[in-house]
């Protein structure tokens, strides 16, 4: 089985649309996370979310925006997608106060 | 979260070891240093994580200094597939560190020859 995964693995979209992207865990992990990797290969965290607490990383426009189900799931929902939001989007997920980061395989996002 | 400072690449020979350092000289009592790998092409993948004693587990050791402002990720007998960026990061686990989410920074980029 596997630990997190998401959906869908690659995305090709226009500008302007509007597109999901989804994540699950089956750890058993109270807190998931929202990651970008840019071209540059640069790691950074757009979101956390522990017990409907919403960390939000400030340099995320409010175009993204994450919604939980429940605490297995952390969609991603992108609103008016530019060219600037190409990247590979990995989830996350850890138990907050110990342990390692579980990682998504990721998803390729294209804006054409 | 305190910063690390990593070699930008290494290179090494398959079947040697690999010594992968980190400084984290302003690193504090309640950080943890976790460190992560990335193979091309895929998520990061947790390699282990220790507090203050050194720490052994199937894929790596770590070593960490008496001062705790450095550590050192020990890859046994380096293969092919440990060719991958290797990120040192600490994580405070008090004050809501874990809900922050971890910190990345460029990492070492490990080459492995033939």
């Amino acid at each position: 089985d596997t630990a997190v995964s998401q959906t869908p693995k690659y995305l090709v979209t226009q500008m302007g649309n509007d597109k999901s992207i989804k994540c699950e865990q089956n750890l058993g992990h109270d807190t998931m996370y929202w990651y970008k990797q840019d071209s540059k290969k640069f790691l950074k965290i757009m979101f956390s979310y522990n017990n409907k607490e919403l960390i939000i990383n400030e340099t995320v426009p409010n175009r993204f925006s994450p919604k939980s189900p429940d605490k297995a799931h952390l969609n991603l929902h992108i609103n008016s997608l530019e060219l600037g939001d190409s990247a590979v989007y990995f989830c996350a997920s850890s138990q907050m106060t110990r342990g390692g980061y579980t990682f998504g395989s990721g998803t390729r996002l294209t804006v054409v | 979260d305190a910063k690390t400072t990593q070699p930008n690449s290494m290179e090494s020979n398959e079947e040697e070891p690999v010594h992968l350092p980190c400084n984290h000289s302003t690193i504090s009592g309640t950080d943890y240093i976790h460190w992560y790998r990335q193979l091309p092409s895929q998520g990061p993948e947790y390699v282990i994580h220790g507090l203050t004693s050194n720490v052994n587990n199937r894929m790596a050791s770590l070593a960490i200094a008496e001062d705790r402002k450095s550590s050192t990720l020990i890859l046994h007998r380096a293969t092919l597939r440990d060719a991958a960026v290797y990120y040192c990061i600490l994580r405070d686990v008090l004050g809501g560190g874990g809900a922050d989410g971890l910190t990345f920074g460029k990492g070492t980029h490990l080459i492995i020859q033939p």
